[in-house]
């Protein structure tokens, strides 16, 4: 597989749930980045985890990232209908913000 | 809240000819970047940019690209020949000042080019 994948492809849930999204990736990296695309809009930068951490939280979000296995995972907690977007990962190899894009996870939240 | 704008939203071209896509970056940020998304893939790393000089570029960034910044403000992608796989979503980002150190980066909303 390419650095940064992400499964699953599509996750539906419904308001409330917990939704998990995984990351994985080949090559060492300087840090990890979430990303969230609305559709047929920009990116917007969710949260970072530097390869000497292992978990990040903020807000409703909480990033893990495990080194040894080169796979990250992001959780949103309490989903909410205004979740629903396209969920990347992006590896920096180098800290000079070069971005590797995995393919992105599809997050359908009904109400 | 500072944003990165685009211009244009879309734009439509034949093969063959030139295209340029206009950036304005957040004001205080440093470093510039293009990115481009191919309908259905992955986001791709185009080019860097700092001190008005490209940092780093991709494979796909080739002798049809170029960018430059022609005044404190504007950042511009200019493709010289367009070819029908150009066509493509193309993402300007900024950073600089306290995300340099974050590695956030701020996109744009994109210009969708159509290459006929």
């Amino acid at each position: 597989s390419q650095q940064g994948e992400e499964d699953p492809q599509a996750l539906s849930i419904q308001e409330g749930e917990n939704a998990t999204m995984n990351c994985s990736y080949k090559t060492s990296i300087n840090n990890l980045q979430w990303y969230r695309q609305n559709s047929g809009r920009g990116l917007v930068h969710l949260i970072l985890i530097r390869s000497n951490e292992r978990e990040k939280h903020s807000g409703r979000l909480r990033v893990t990232l495990d080194t040894s296995k080169k796979s990250s995972s992001l959780l949103i907690t309490a989903s909410r209908a205004a979740d629903t977007a396209s969920y990347f990962c992006a590896t920096d190899a180098t800290g000079f913000q070069k971005l590797v894009f995995g393919t992105g996870t599809r997050l359908l939240v009904s109400p | 809240e500072p944003e990165v704008t685009q211009t244009p939203s879309h734009q439509v071209t034949q093969m063959g000819q030139e295209v340029i896509l206009r950036c304005v970056p957040i004001s205080n940020h440093l470093y510039f970047y293009w990115y481009r998304q191919i309908l259905g893939q992955k986001v791709e790393f185009l080019v860097s940019f700092y001190n008005n000089e490209i940092s780093e570029k991709s494979e796909i960034f080739d002798d049809q690209f170029s960018v430059e910044r022609p005044d404190g403000s504007n950042f511009t992608l200019k493709i010289r020949s367009t070819k029908l796989e150009d066509s493509a979503m193309y993402f300007c980002a900024s950073s600089g000042g306290t995300s340099a150190t974050t590695g956030e980066l701020f996109f744009g909303e994109g210009s969708r080019l159509t290459v006929l």
